[in-house]
């Protein structure tokens, strides 16, 4: 089956501009979750949905930052006025929910984000 | 704050020889996760341990949680070629739910 998408694959924007990073989550899963990554370094959490709660924005660095996701489904990562140290790969993830805390997360390719 | 850390942050070894990469925090984990990172890709889950004690093994590759289940450690045994990428922990704490926080990595490269 799909797993997940992203798009753009790679995204080059100039220094104040906004831009918007788009997530297609498998079909069905209800968790959805934004990550950013420095090259070759671990994961940052930005940003997580669970069904229709309202989102645990907790990991977001700045107001610059935002997400939504329309009806429980796709996900856009808006970042406005790019600054250079938001360049990184922007990793989007799904999960079937339960409550046992542990379940799989399955990650997109990733969006690169250079800000010139 | 980096709740996980990881050790050590590079290897670079011989096919054939065996190594441990650690995982390690002040904070305990209610499960924790491990994942591989391929270039160009996103991680792919390898396992989930949730007791702590608990040891999993995946073919050449084998996983411990700590008694504490603050730390988690993966072997590998003869590693091959095939097992180079970015390993990454995951943990995620009693009040996080369903949220993990992933560690700083281990780039690991095999050499044939």
């Amino acid at each position: 089956g799909a797993g997940v998408s992203q798009s753009p694959s790679n995204k080059v924007t100039e220094k104040g501009k906004d831009v918007e990073l788009r997530c297609d989550p498998i079909s069905g899963h209800t968790a959805l979750y934004w990550y950013r990554q420095s090259l070759g370094q671990g994961l940052e959490f930005l940003i997580y949905f669970q069904g229709n709660s309202a989102p645990d924005k907790s990991g977001l660095p700045s107001d610059r930052f935002s997400a939504e996701r329309t009806g429980g489904s796709v996900s856009t990562l808006t970042i406005q006025r790019t600054q250079q140290e938001d360049s990184a790969v922007y990793l989007c993830a799904s999960s079937p929910y339960s409550s046992g805390g542990a379940d799989t997360q399955y990650f997109g390719p990733g969006t690169r984000l250079t800000v010139l | 704050t980096q709740l996980l850390e990881q050790s050590p942050q590079f290897l670079s070894i011989q096919e054939g020889e065996n190594l441990t990469v650690y995982c390690n925090s002040s904070s305990v984990f209610s499960s924790l996760q491990w994942y591989r990172q391929e270039p160009g890709e996103g991680p792919v889950l390898l396992v989930t341990v949730v007791t702590g004690g608990e040891v999993k093994k995946l073919k050449r590759l084998t996983f411990q949680f700590g008694d504490a289940r603050k730390d988690s450690s993966l072997h590998i045994t003869a590693a091959q070629p095939g097992d180079t990428g970015l390993y990454l922990c995951a943990g995620a704490t009693s009040n996080t739910g369903n949220q993990f926080y992933f560690g700083t990595g281990t780039s690991l490269t095999v050499i044939p």
